[in-house]
C-alpha cells in the first residue's frame, strides 16, 4: 500500500514571495492534515479536512495561508506572502476516518521549506 | 488549550538497556495516545498506539496508560542505536478528535 506522497521535498524561497505544497493522501483516506513542524518542537496542525470539507482551520493563519482539497483527495497548502518565521518542514497526514476514537495517523515525508 | 508534556531530554542510554519516555497531558476526555518515532529529517512514523488503561507490548516496545493520572509512557527494552532518534507523544481527544503532540524526547542509544 502506498504512503502519504508530497511535493516537493525541499524548497527555498525570498520571504514575501509564494509557495504551495501538494499532498496525496493514503487511497481510501476520508481526513487528511496539514501540520506544520518547526525544529525542536511537534507537529502543530494547520487545517483539517474530511473529504472535500473543512472540520478545523482555526491555527491556520488565514491572512497568509490557505489550503484547499476539491475532490477530496489530494490537497495543496499555499502561503502568500512568506515570512521568515514560515520556516519549517510542513507535513501531511491521513487517516481512515478523522471522527473516531482510534484514528491513527500516518505522515508523508513532508516538504522543509527555508525563507531567506 | 490542551497540552502534552514530554521529558524534554536529551535522554542516553547504554545498549541493551531500558529506555524509558514519559509524557503527562491536560484533557481528561482524551481517548487515544500515540508513540511516534521521528529520525533527524525524517518524517514522524507511528509505534505504537494505545486506548485503555494498562501495558501493551509490541516486541521491544510497552505502553503504559494511566488515565486516572493522565499518563502515558514508552518502555524500550534491549535498546538499540537504531532506537536513537525523537519519540514524540500524541493524545487524540476536542470534539474534532485531533492530535495534540508533545515537543519530543530525543533518545540516543550509546554503543
Amino acid at each position: 500500500e502506498a504512503g502519504v506522497a508530497q511535493s516537493p521535498r525541499y524548497k527555498i524561497i525570498e520571504k514575501r514571495q509564494s509557495v504551495a505544497f501538494w499532498c496525496n493522501p493514503i487511497s481510501g483516506h476520508a481526513t487528511l492534515y496539514w501540520y506544520q513542524q518547526i525544529l525542536g518542537q511537534g507537529p502543530k496542525l494547520l487545517i483539517q479536512f474530511q473529504n472535500n470539507g473543512v472540520v478545523d482551520d482555526s491555527q491556520l493563519p488565514k491572512d497568509r495561508f490557505s489550503a484547499e482539497r476539491l475532490k477530496g483527495v489530494d490537497s495543496t497548502l499555499k502561503i502568500q506572502p512568506a515570512k521568515l518565521e514560515d520556516s519549517a518542514v510542513y507535513l501531511c497526514a491521513s487517516t481512515v476516518s478523522g471522527t473516531g476514537n482510534y484514528n491513527e495517523q500516518f505522515f508523508g515525508p513532508g516538504t522543509r521549506l527555508t525563507v531567506l | 488549550q490542551k497540552e502534552v508534556e514530554q521529558n524534554s531530554g536529551p535522554l542516553s542510554v547504554p545498549e541493551g538497556a531500558i529506555a524509558s519516555l514519559n509524557c503527562t497531558y491536560s484533557d481528561r476526555g482524551s481517548q487515544s495516545f500515540f508513540w511516534y518515532r521521528q529520525y533527524s529529517g525524517k518524517s514522524p512514523e507511528l509505534i505504537m498506539s494505545i486506548y485503555s488503561n494498562g501495558d501493551k507490548e509490541d516486541g521491544r516496545f510497552t505502553a503504559q496508560l494511566n488515565k486516572a493520572s493522565q499518563y502515558v509512557s514508552l518502555l524500550i527494552r534491549d535498546s538499540q542505536p537504531s532506537d536513537s532518534a525523537t519519540y514524540l507523544c500524541a493524545v487524540n481527544s476536542g470534539s474534532a478528535r485531533q492530535l495534540t503532540f508533545g515537543s519530543g524526547t530525543q533518545l540516543t542509544v550509546l554503543p
